[in-house]
């Protein structure tokens, strides 16, 4: 059974970093059919995917267009982790963010979700 | 951007049938994925490539995907499907949502 745990803080300033990091159990993050992402969702903006780290003999990494200027995902395999970190956040980066595994058991689908982390970006 | 377009909200009474359509350019030559997010979840995956189910996922949900729409079926609705649904596709490396669907069982 894979299971999600996701840490980091709640509150972020604006223009400051907002940093959450995603722990793995039942799977490891450089497996060669699976890939890390992280998605937010907010009353304004509803599910929005982010990004993915992903291992297939190298590492690789896709950014949506819109934050990709200002986001990194990065996979740690000592601590069999991944992490997210989006730069000078404003209130509209506000969400519940959630990491997620795609599987290529379903094709890329996500079959586990971390519980979601709502991130608030207030001074 | 790739845009994935859904009803905002669909009723259906109990034992009935609710379809919930997707719409974006050229979607039926993808693959979709189908989530159900219920109230304070995460989301749970229930239909992978247009329309296979993961194991556990009743048999009343279905998918299928034609031209530039894909559709969700939950046939015999019950209680417990009132949720809401979101559509998932990718442009080329980028994954997008739909703008989701909250099914009410009346």
């Amino acid at each position: 059974q894979v299971q999600l745990q996701q840490s980091g803080p709640g509150l972020v300033k604006p223009s400051q970093t907002l940093s959450l990091t995603c722990d793995i159990s039942g799977d490891t993050v450089s497996s060669n059919s699976a890939a890390w992402h992280w998605i937010r969702q907010s009353p304004s903006r509803g599910l929005e995917w982010l990004g993915r780290t992903y291992y297939r003999y190298k590492w690789y990494n896709d950014y949506v267009v819109s934050v990709k200027s200002r986001i990194t995902i990065n996979a740690d395999t000592s601590k069999n982790q991944f992490s997210l970190q989006l730069n000078s956040v404003t209130p509209e980066d506000t969400a519940v963010y959630y990491c997620a595994r795609g599987t290529g058991r379903y094709a890329g689908g996500f079959d586990y979700w971390g519980l979601g982390t709502l991130v608030t970006v207030s001074s | 951007s790739y845009e994935l377009t859904q009803p905002p909200s669909v009723s259906v009474s109990p034992g009935q049938t609710a379809s919930i359509t997707c719409s974006g350019d050229r979607l039926g030559d993808k693959d979709t994925w189908w989530y159900q997010q219920k109230p304070g979840q995460s989301p749970v995956l229930v239909i992978y490539q247009k329309s296979y189910r993961p194991p556990g996922i009743p048999e009343r949900f279905s998918g299928s995907n034609s031209g530039n729409t894909a559709t969700l079926t939950i046939s015999g609705t019950q209680p417990m499907d009132e949720a809401d649904y979101y559509c998932q596709a990718w442009d080329s490396t980028t994954g997008v949502f739909g703008t989701g669907t909250k099914v009410t069982v009346l």
